[in-house]
């Protein structure tokens, strides 16, 4: 069974930058692995922040970026906002193997 | 404006059938793999299940094997989850969304999602 890895909590200071990453129990991510990241807010449904690990959407906010970071996917926020408290998922595609969610992390903006 | 819209959740009794609905606008569906992704309330987001553009290919989660069944109907740009023998643990919210655009074998194995819908609540209790 592939677990996917994330921090399950992480603050951050309003104008602050932090960065959530996400790892594979199947060793390091990369770019095979198509790492995504997804925003969550109570009540709603997610929304996708960055695809195929660094590409940004029309409706992401340019704070947001991903990358590769020792071995895992990242994702920084740089200059935090306090609409960014949320939920934050990664998800990964395994070649041969079901893709998987993290277990997300709650950014908390204080 | 890209929009994906759930619809059929609902309560239903264990071991009973549902099936889902997602109606696309938008965007060209047949170009695209889809996939449901769900949440149990309070936990995380787990995927369901994915087919590619005209229906060839289709994978499911281990815990769906022989109880959902995935389709679409590209003349109706609707995609559906045909679920059977329901079981108080599928409880959640079902997301329909879309993933990458089928480029055939080059997209077999790269999962993703980038339009969303807002969900619909499947409710399994007696």
């Amino acid at each position: 069974q592939t677990v996917v890895t994330q921090e399950p909590s992480l603050t951050v200071s309003p104008g602050g930058t932090v960065t959530l990453t996400c790892g594979s129990s199947t060793g390091p991510v990369t770019n095979d692995h198509y790492p995504y990241w997804f925003q969550q807010k109570p009540g709603q449904a997610p929304k996708t922040l960055i695809s195929d690990t660094t590409n940004r959407h029309s409706w992401t906010p340019v704070r947001f970026s991903g990358s590769l970071l020792g071995g895992k996917a990242a994702l920084t926020l740089s200059g935090a906002q306090p609409e960014d408290e949320a939920d934050y998922y990664c998800f990964l595609s395994y070649r041969g193997a079901r893709p998987e969610f993290g277990g997300g992390t709650k950014l908390t903006v204080l | 404006e890209m929009q994906l819209v759930e619809s059929g959740g609902t309560l239903v009794q264990p071991e009973g059938s549902l099936r889902l609905s997602c109606v696309a606008s938008g965007f060209t569906f047949n170009n695209y793999w889809m996939d449901w992704v769900r949440q149990v309330p309070g936990k995380g987001l787990a995927w369901v299940a994915r087919i590619n553009g005209d229906a060839s290919l289709r994978s499911t989660v281990d815990f769906a094997e022989g109880r959902f069944t995935i389709s679409r109907d590209n003349a109706k740009n609707t995609m559906y989850l045909q679920m059977n023998r329901l079981r108080a643990e599928d409880t959640a919210v079902y997301y329909c969304s879309r993933g990458p655009m089928d480029r055939g074998v080059a997209s077999y194995h790269h999962y993703g999602m980038d339009v969303w819908g807002q969900g619909t609540t499947v409710t399994v209790s007696s």
